[in-house]
Parts: C-alpha cells; sequence; structure tokens
C-alpha cells in the first residue's frame, strides 16, 4: 500500500516570501502520479499543482512550484510571492497510474499554512 | 460551469440512525469518488463510482454503502451511525477517475452524530 507523509503540521511566512511544504511518499511502483491539493476555510479542496513521475521536469504553476526527487521519493512545493489568500491547509496526495486505483488519491495528514501579513 | 454540488452542507444525527449524502459532479464527469475527513485519520478514501459502477473501495465497514445514477449523481449512505462517523465527507468528481486528471472537490457535508 501507498503512503504520503507530511512531515510539517504547521508552517508560517511572511507576505512576499517563498515557503517551502515538504512531502514524501512509499510506493512500490514506477509510475503514479502526485499533487499538492489546497483546502481554505471553506473546505473546498481545489488543485494546486500536479507532477507526473515519468517526467524529469519539475511542474510550476505561477507561483507555486514543485521539486520532485523520485529515487528519494519526495515531492516538496514552494511557494513564491505568497500572498493572504495562500493561507490553507496543503494536502500532499498520490495516485498510481493504472491498475485498480480508479478515484482514489491517498493523502498525506497536511500542514497549516499561515501568511502574516 | 457548475461545480461539484454536495447536500446537505450540515447534518445532525443520533446513533443508530442513517444517513444518505448526495452529491453532484460536474457535467460529464462519470467518476466520482467519497471520502471521510477527520482530525485523526485525516482523509479516507470510502470508494468510487464510474457509469454505476462501483470500480473501488477503501477499508470502511459494510454500514458505509453508495450508488450512482445514470445523470452520474452519487449517493453516500451510512447505516447504524456510530459517534466515529461523525466527521466531513467530502466527493470529488473526474472525467474517468484516472490517471493525471485533474479531481474537483465539492465543500462537503458536515456530519455530526450525537
Amino acid at each position: 500500500a501507498q503512503t504520503v507523509t507530511q512531515s510539517q503540521p504547521e508552517m508560517s511566512v511572511q507576505e512576499a516570501e517563498t515557503v517551502t511544504l515538504s512531502c514524501t511518499y512509499d510506493t512500490s511502483e514506477s509510475d503514479y502520479y502526485l499533487f499538492w491539493y489546497k483546502q481554505p476555510p471553506s473546505r473546498q479542496m481545489i488543485l494546486v499543482i500536479r507532477q507526473e513521475a515519468y517526467k524529469q521536469q519539475n511542474a510550476t504553476e505561477n507561483r507555486f512550484s514543485v521539486n520532485f526527487q523520485k529515487a528519494a521519493k519526495s515531492f516538496s512545493l514552494k511557494i513564491s510571492d505568497s500572498q493572504l489568500g495562500d493561507a490553507a491547509m496543503y494536502f500532499c496526495a498520490y495516485r498510481n497510474a493504472g491498475g485498480t486505483s480508479y478515484g482514489k488519491l491517498t493523502f498525506g495528514q497536511g500542514t497549516i499554512l499561515t501568511v502574516h501579513p | 460551469k457548475a461545480g461539484v454540488t454536495q447536500t446537505p452542507r450540515y447534518l445532525i444525527k443520533t446513533r443508530g440512525q442513517q444517513v444518505t449524502l448526495s452529491c453532484s459532479p460536474i457535467s460529464g464527469h462519470r467518476s466520482v469518488s467519497w471520502y471521510q475527513q477527520t482530525p485523526g485519520q485525516g482523509l479516507q478514501f470510502l470508494f468510487e463510482y464510474f457509469s454505476e459502477t462501483q470500480r473501488n473501495k477503501g477499508n470502511f465497514p459494510g454500514r458505509f454503502s453508495g450508488r450512482q445514477f445514470s445523470n452520474s449523481r452519487s449517493e453516500m449512505n451510512v447505516s447504524t451511525l456510530e459517534l466515529g462517523d461523525s466527521a466531513l465527507y467530502l466527493c470529488a468528481s473526474s472525467l474517468t477517475g484516472q490517471g493525471k486528471g485533474e479531481a474537483f472537490f465539492g465543500q462537503g457535508t458536515r456530519l455530526t452524530v450525537v
């Protein structure tokens, strides 16, 4: 079974600065997908960024980028120029590429990000 | 286009009762997954439906069941409620439920069992 671990229960950052959230995962599969989701107080989970395991290039989406280290099974999220609206719970998630993993995302425990003005 | 709609948003039930939660996916999405979110256990996968068929399920007791209708709307039922079933229940819809496709989440139903 796959597991996802987020070792930072809480992080804080000053507005306009950069913060990195950590995530490690364990899997015996070679083909999979990794995601970062954001859950603001409104509770609705929103996709921030995704990475395909077979792609070596790190994904980027505007101020959000990842550092994907496949051998180390590490998938960190970097938020640049942090904004007040970035404050939320962030979840790292894993999905197998095939087999019987239909619809299933395996989530980490989450990191609460606080942004200070 | 409209997002994923979950109803009701809040629910209070008594131990031993049963409850049905509803999820309307994004138009065109045929995969609907359900998750339970609690402070202690985090987000746990319950099951996934695609074209009215359950394709995958997590490690939950048989008290948790679901179904999907021909219009892709899904319902989740919990029978003989226990205090530990208090949680936020999230549903997610996607086109296929596989691969890199984005799962779009609803705002959830907050179930409190007293």
